[in-house]
């Protein structure tokens, strides 16, 4: 079945420490996004890419980064200059802009 | 501005009856919209969405109604069942080339046995 995949669920992050969530499209969808989750609140947009080696800053990119080498592949890392990490992270792709997103099922990063 | 509103946080409904769950947006160039489903722990679901040349569009038990004039945007659950309890988004998404979906802040649905 085709989908969007996200590892791992669950995350816990050290203070100073950066940490990579993965996220596996086998869609064959182009444009990929980030977006973080906080308890009560809508999605905010961290990353997006439309296509492979190209990736834009959304409206929350500091102390993030991302890479898109590969089209089924969009990792993120949430680096030490992150000062609020702890959320809920989604991974998003679309066949193309203007079409609906397909979401992953989330990873929860805790720091403790 | 960019902004995607629910009028209510929270709506409670009886199993069986229809409901209604309202947004607001306030971006007039905006030319698609979405209603997304999130339980609990999970990611959003696709429910249904809209393109601008249309005011009304119906899936299964679920229709969106758009009206450009007030810029209001509705999503209407027929016969509403306790799967249906949940968080609804809608997002919007401008005529430009990013593809960036703008998201209101949720409205909880809570289904009453």
């Amino acid at each position: 079945d085709g989908g969007i995949t996200q590892s791992p669920k669950y995350l816990f992050r050290k203070e100073g420490q950066n940490v990579t969530l993965s996220c596996e499209q086998n869609l064959n969808h182009d444009a990929m996004y980030w977006y973080r989750q906080d308890p009560g609140q809508g999605l905010r947009l961290i990353y997006y890419s439309q296509i492979v080696n190209d990736f834009q800053k959304g409206d929350i990119a500091e102390g993030y980064s991302v890479s898109r080498e590969k089209k089924e592949s969009f990792p993120l890392t949430v680096t030490s200059a992150q000062k609020n990490p702890t959320a809920f992270y989604l991974c998003a792709s679309s066949i193309q802009i203007n079409y609906g997103y397909t979401f992953g099922s989330g990873t929860r990063l805790t720091v403790v | 501005g960019e902004s995607v509103g629910l009028h209510l946080p929270t709506l409670s409904v009886q199993e069986g009856d229809n409901s209604i769950i309202n947004c607001a947006y306030s971006n007039s160039a905006s030319d698609y919209f979405i209603w997304y489903k999130q339980e609990s722990g999970k990611g959003p679901q696709f429910i249904i969405d809209i393109r601008s040349n249309m005011d009304k569009r119906q899936g299964q038990r679920v229709t969106v109604l758009l009206n450009k004039t007030v810029k209001h945007l509705s999503l209407q659950i027929a016969a509403t069942q306790p799967g249906d309890s949940a968080v609804y988004f809608c997002a919007e998404t401008l005529p430009s080339n990013t593809g960036k979906l703008i998201f209101g802040q949720g409205t909880t649905l809570q289904v009453k046995p």
